[in-house]
This record gives structure tokens, sequence and C-alpha cells, in this order.
């Protein structure tokens, strides 16, 4: 299995609060991604990083922000979350086409 | 609006026989197609591809069909294995780096 995780892999937070959530991989691989699960909608992206402080936006990327500091790390901050931001969030690498998911982080936002 | 889709949300199969997930895609630069698979709780796993060039790709009890001018491709699996209940997703890119997920079909196969 490639190497992934996910921090925390579950959150209760309050509507309004800061949220961030962490992406670790040990391949070195170049891309990694967020996206959410949810029913009807299957997984959609939120960004993407294709190198250190290189990102880019996807297809439901309103209210989230990303960073990439160092190859390994990969965040997602929900600036102040809302109700309809409670999901499965998944984290996944690749160098070309075959994507790496992490376990995901369940966050609820109350 | 959604460029993969994946119209059955679940498929029951006896254990032993085909089990057949279909998938289409509206997109036309759509040039890579994957499937994936998710137990409850774990992330998608990558189960195999297929390029645009080809129309078939086989890797052991999975193989993938494409049919591009119909832009559909298929997953069969032979022989189901009860093993093989899970949420299947397919997904397509045209970058190489961007990918579209369908909303994916829950498989079950009944020993």
């Amino acid at each position: 299995d490639a190497g992934i995780t996910q921090s925390p892999r579950h959150k209760v937070t309050e509507t309004g609060t800061p949220v961030t959530l962490r992406c670790h991989q040990t391949e070195n691989h170049r891309y990694m991604y967020w996206y959410r699960q949810d029913p009807g909608h299957g997984l959609r992206l939120i960004h993407y990083s294709y190198g250190v402080k290189d990102t880019d936006k996807g297809e439901v990327s309103d209210g989230y922000s990303v960073s990439r500091s160092k190859t390994e790390d990969f965040l997602l901050t929900l600036e102040s979350a809302t109700s309809s931001q409670t999901s499965v969030y998944f984290c996944a690498i690749s160098e070309k086409y075959e994507q790496y998911f992490g376990p995901g982080t369940r966050l609820t936002v109350t | 609006d959604q460029q993969v889709k994946q119209n059955s949300p679940s498929l029951s199969v006896q254990e032993g026989r085909i089990s057949i997930l279909n998938c289409d895609y509206t997109n036309s630069m759509f040039d890579y197609f994957l499937w994936y698979k998710k137990y409850p709780a774990e992330g998608p796993t990558f189960l195999i591809s297929i390029s645009s060039i080809k129309d078939k790709n086989e890797d052991g009890r999975f193989t993938v069909f494409l049919n591009k001018s119909a832009k559909h491709l298929s997953l069969h699996i032979v022989p189901s294995q009860p093993g093989d209940s899970a949420v299947y997703f397919c997904a397509a890119s045209y970058t190489g780096n961007q990918f579209y997920f369908g909303t994916g079909t829950s498989l079950t196969v009944i020993p």
C-alpha cells in the first residue's frame, strides 16, 4: 500500500470554526489531491497540487483553501466551516494517472 | 454537470456469475479511464485502467471494455466472489492529473 496518512481521522466541529485537515505521504509523488465524498455525488475534487507551492482548484473549491510547503504534506483548510461541508474527505497521490488514496477523514460540522 | 455517470446505484449478483458495471461519459477529450473499488470506512483502491487507444484491458478476473463511439465503458468481473462486494467508481481524465469520478455502483455478491 502507498504510504498515505490523513489526520485527524474523525472530527466534529461547530459552524464558523476553522478546520485544517492534513495529508502526509512517504512516496515522494508529485501530485496530491483533496476530494470529498458525498452520497449521490461520488468523489469530487476540491483542490490539487502539482508541486511544492503549486496548487489549482477543482470542481468544488469554494470555501476551501490548500497549502503545500513540503512535497510530503498537503493541507486542506476550511476557513469557516459550514454544515454543507460535513463529508468524508480523501487525500490522494499520484505520479501519473493511477491515484492512491488515504483512509479518509470524517468531518461533521454541527 | 456530471461528466462521468454511473446510472446503476446498486447491483446484486450470485457468486460465480459475471458482474457487469457500467459507466458513461460525456467529454470526448477523456483519454484515460480507471476503475476503483471501495470498502466501507476505507479509501478507494485502484483496480484497473484503460487508455483510449485500446478497447479492452484484462487483469485476472477483471476486464474493462471501452466503446469510444458510445462514450461507454464497462467493468466485467468473472467469476464474482463475495469479497468483491464493494462500491465501484469509474473515473476519467484527459490531462493525466485531474480526474472526474462517477457516483459509484454498490456491488453485492451473494454466496
